[in-house]
Order: structure tokens, then C-alpha cells, then sequence
């Protein structure tokens, strides 16, 4: 069984560009959650995403959206990159959407806004 | 609410002392409660979890926790740290359908 994977490791971006990230999930977990952690901070949830629709939201604005493929990839998008969007987004997968079905985590890609 | 808070920001110990990270926790329900670490642009990695049963779990690296329902609390210990345990701890929740994050606690182990 693979792990959570996430592609790429690091990106450098400028300020109003747009920017996709990638995860790929272990095979059979039905949902993606991702997160967002800022330097010195904990991670935030910014969306989950359960058999291709959207399931939940944090408090992240529009130009965050996120894509669920049937073959256990997952995607990120930000647009209109602003510099406070430099952080490790993390993303996670699990068996379900309910609270007791445990999240495995990526290693994360970190994304530089310049 | 659903809420997790370390009020420990930094700790520092030396190495072979005995380490207690603090959590406390809100929830309605049942709480579901992990402890992860992360070292300096590393990912997460999973200590040790909680759902029911005993209250006292042990998780890897030497390091369990003891869940206190009376005092909403979650908290880590390790006999005796290594240097290789400075890290960033962080408790987490799990909330609905998303995990609730502690703001963390640095730890600096002093050889």
C-alpha cells in the first residue's frame, strides 16, 4: 500500500499568478482533505472533498478551489497568488468524510510567493 | 465549539529529563485526539491517538499520553527526551470532517 504523495516539493511563484497542486491518495480513500500552514503556525483546513464533490470548507476565499479525480488524485488550485499564500499545504486522505475515519497525511508542498 | 489549545509556545529541556506537552481541548462529543510531530520542513508524522477505552495510550518513540475527560485535557510525556525529539508537537481534534490543529509547541532539547 502507498502512502499519501504530493507533487511537487517546492514551487516559486509570483504575486498574482495562479498555482496547482497535487496529491495523489492511498488507493480505496474516498476523500481529500487539505490544509495550509503558514511559517511558526498550525495547520488550517481550508476544504475537503469526498467522492469528487466538495463536503466542507474553512475559511479560505474563492480563489481556493480544489478538483477530486476518480483515480485517488486530488488538486489544488489558488488563484491570484498573494504573498500571504506562501505556506506548506498538506493534503490527507481517509477511508470516509466522518470524524472517526483517520486522515494520513503528504509530505507536503511548500509554496514561496515572491 | 471545537477547539484545541497548547498554551506551551516554546518549551526547553535537557536531554535525559522528562517532558510534558500540554493540550486542552473543546468538544461536544467523544473526543478523537492525536499527537503529531514535525521536524524542521519535514511532514507529519503520528505519535499516538486516542478515541476510547484506556485513558493512558502509548504511542512510538517512547512517548504516551494521558486523556483527562474531567479536565478536557490531552497531554504528552516522555520519560526521558533524546535530542533527536526537538521538534514541533502539535495536538489535533478531530472535528467535523476536518482536523482541528493546535498552534503547536517548539521543543529545544539542551545536551
Amino acid at each position: 500500500e502507498t502512502g499519501v504523495t504530493q507533487s511537487p516539493t517546492h514551487l516559486i511563484k509570483t504575486r498574482g499568478q495562479q498555482v496547482t497542486l497535487r496529491c495523489s491518495s492511498q488507493s480505496g480513500h474516498n476523500t481529500v482533505s487539505w490544509y495550509q500552514q503558514a511559517l511558526g503556525q498550525g495547520p488550517q483546513f481550508i476544504f475537503q472533498y469526498y467522492r469528487e464533490e466538495e463536503n466542507g470548507r474553512g475559511n479560505f476565499p474563492p480563489r481556493f478551489s480544489g478538483l477530486q479525480f476518480p483515480n485517488y488524485s486530488s488538486e489544488l488550485n489558488v488563484n491570484a497568488l498573494e504573498l500571504d499564500d506562501s505556506a506548506l499545504y498538506l493534503c490527507a486522505s481517509s477511508l470516509d468524510s466522518g470524524r472517526f475515519d483517520e486522515q494520513y497525511f503528504g509530505p507536503g508542498t511548500r509554496l514561496t510567493v515572491t | 465549539a471545537q477547539s484545541v489549545t497548547q498554551p506551551d509556545i516554546h518549551i526547553t529541556v535537557s536531554e535525559g529529563a522528562s517532558l510534558e506537552l500540554r493540550c486542552n481541548y473543546s468538544y461536544g462529543a467523544t473526543p478523537y485526539l492525536f499527537w503529531y510531530v514535525q521536524s524542521p520542513g519535514q511532514g507529519l508524522q503520528l505519535l499516538l491517538k486516542y478515541f476510547s477505552g484506556d485513558t493512558l495510550v502509548q504511542g512510538i518513540k517512547g512517548f504516551e499520553a494521558e486523556f483527562k475527560r474531567s479536565q478536557s485535557s490531552f497531554n504528552l510525556r516522555k520519560p526521558s527526551v533524546h535530542w533527536s525529539d526537538a521538534a514541533e508537537y502539535f495536538c489535533v481534534l478531530s472535528g467535523t470532517y476536518k482536523y482541528i490543529f493546535g498552534t503547536g509547541t517548539r521543543l529545544k532539547v539542551l545536551a
